[in-house]
């Protein structure tokens, strides 16, 4: 069973750099055809695609978030990490991470998504 | 980028059949065969109903249905059920550059 779970600040100052972990379990980012995205959502608003990170460390970034995004991997501990330099209050938003296997038989779409984690960036 | 444009809310009464539209370019949605369609409960996470344009996971009912013509792609509810109620969001790669661009996302009651 492939399960996925986002962890990080609740709250973040303007200017700083918000650090969110994905923590999975159930498949292996050392897999071919396996990816972590990360999504988000600001209250009341439309899902927003941020980045992917493959099986074989290849990174895709959203065009208009590419200077701030930054994702990385840690194989051993089965996480991914996305950090987003110089938060402002439209940052706020609920962010996911979610699983993508484009693999024979794979979906080719984020089948399995974390519950998400809240993100408020005030002073 | 620009996001896929689809209605803001669509309604039916049970036991109806409704679609939602996802209008995308040539770019997007006319050029992949890889629209994928959302369900999103108030407060969850969402769930994925469709892939590759109109493939259905394991699980998902037989209910929901997915289509494509052109740079459009179309979600069918069949026999609309109260549980249906919820938003819904279209998701499609876009190629090299953009990648992945999701809808504007749609509110679906259910009368």
């Amino acid at each position: 069973q492939i399960t996925l779970k986002e962890s990080g600040p609740t709250l973040v100052k303007p200017t700083q750099t918000l650090t969110l972990t994905c923590s999975f379990s159930g498949f292996s980012l050392s897999t071919s055809g396996v990816a972590v995205g990360w999504i988000r959502q600001p209250p009341g608003k439309a899902l927003e695609w941020l980045a992917l990170i493959y099986w074989d460390d290849d990174k895709n970034y959203s065009p208009s978030l590419k200077s701030r995004l930054a994702i990385t991997e840690d194989t051993s501990k089965n996480q991914v990490v996305l950090t987003l330099t110089n938060v402002g209050p439209v940052d706020t938003a609920t962010y996911f991470c979610a699983h993508l296997y484009g693999g024979y038989g794979g979906a080719n779409a984020f089948d399995v998504w974390g519950p998400g984690t809240m993100v408020t960036v005030s002073s | 980028q620009s996001a896929l444009t689809q209605p803001a809310s669509v309604s039916g009464s049970p036991g109806q059949s409704i679609t939602i539209s996802c209008t995308g370019s040539s770019s997007d949605v006319g050029s992949y065969v890889l629209v994928s369609w959302f369900q999103q409960h108030p407060g969850k996470a969402p769930k994925l109903l469709i892939y590759e344009d109109s493939g259905r996971p394991s699980g998902v009912s037989s209910r929901f249905s997915g289509s494509k013509s052109g740079n459009t792609a179309s979600l069918t509810i069949s026999g609309l059920q109260p549980e249906d109620e919820a938003d819904y969001y279209c998701c499609s790669y876009a190629g090299d550059i953009t990648f992945y661009v999701f809808g504007t996302g749609t509110k679906v009651t259910v009368l």
